[in-house]
């Protein structure tokens, strides 16, 4: 069966310092793979999604993340982080293959400090 | 104009009572979900409807029953409510069933007293 492991579930940052969250998939075939956001009290965000194109995916918001097949890992990344990235980030994989049902991780909190 | 709207956005409720939440979608996708966010923010698929019909069902009681009149819209009932009931729904779409193109609602927050 699919799934994601989010490997922190609160990350604290200066503002202006880089972000990395983590992210390891668990699939029996090539997944896709998505980060969303979610800030307080709010909707669900798709920052960046993966389906099988460049390794290298590029979201809003300055977010991007590298999928990983040798390390099954899919982490996300911005250089430099802004009050406003403050919230709770969620790596999410595909059901199944051809399905549209979304697995979701545990999620991280990310907070940042001025 | 929203895309996937909910409402109530907020809803308090006692235990025992039968509550909806509707949502509706004006982005012409086929298919709609709702999903289930506990205390925890843990967020679980509940159901899918593909052009009203029903394609996915978790292992959900039998007191929630999705029903879908349209493919724009996917209410849910949710009978005999109970404590642990309380969570955040959030509604979905997407188009032609893909992971990749889903829209959130903004979500229903359930409280039980």
């Amino acid at each position: 069966a699919q799934s994601v492991t989010q490997l922190d579930s609160h990350v604290s940052v200066s503002e202006g310092t880089p972000v990395l969250l983590r992210c390891n998939y668990s699939s029996s075939y090539s997944p896709s793979l998505f980060w969303y956001v979610q800030h307080p009290n709010k909707g669900l965000q798709l920052l960046l999604k993966y389906t099988s194109a460049a390794t290298l995916v590029k979201g809003i918001n300055g977010f991007e993340a590298e999928f990983k097949k040798s390390e099954t890992s899919f982490h996300l990344t911005k250089p430099s982080a802004h009050m406003s990235d403050a919230a709770e980030y969620f790596c999410v994989v595909s059901g199944s293959y051809n399905t549209d049902k979304l697995i979701f991780g545990t999620g991280t909190r990310l907070q940042v400090f001025p | 104009d929203t895309a996937v709207s909910q409402t109530p956005k907020y809803l308090v409720t006692q235990m025992g009572n039968d509550k909806s939440i509707k949502c509706e979608q004006n982005l012409g996708h086929d298919t709609m979900y709702w999903y289930k966010q506990d205390s925890k923010k843990f967020l679980k698929i509940m159901f899918s409807y593909n052009n009203k019909e029903l394609i996915i069902n978790e292992t959900v009681p039998n007191r929630f029953s999705p029903k879908s009149p349209d493919k724009a819209h996917l209410n849910l009932h949710i009978n005999s409510l109970e404590l642990g009931d309380s969570a955040v729904y959030f509604c979905a779409s997407s188009p032609n069933a893909q992971a990749a193109g889903y829209t959130f609602g903004s979500g229903t927050r359930l409280t039980v007293v």
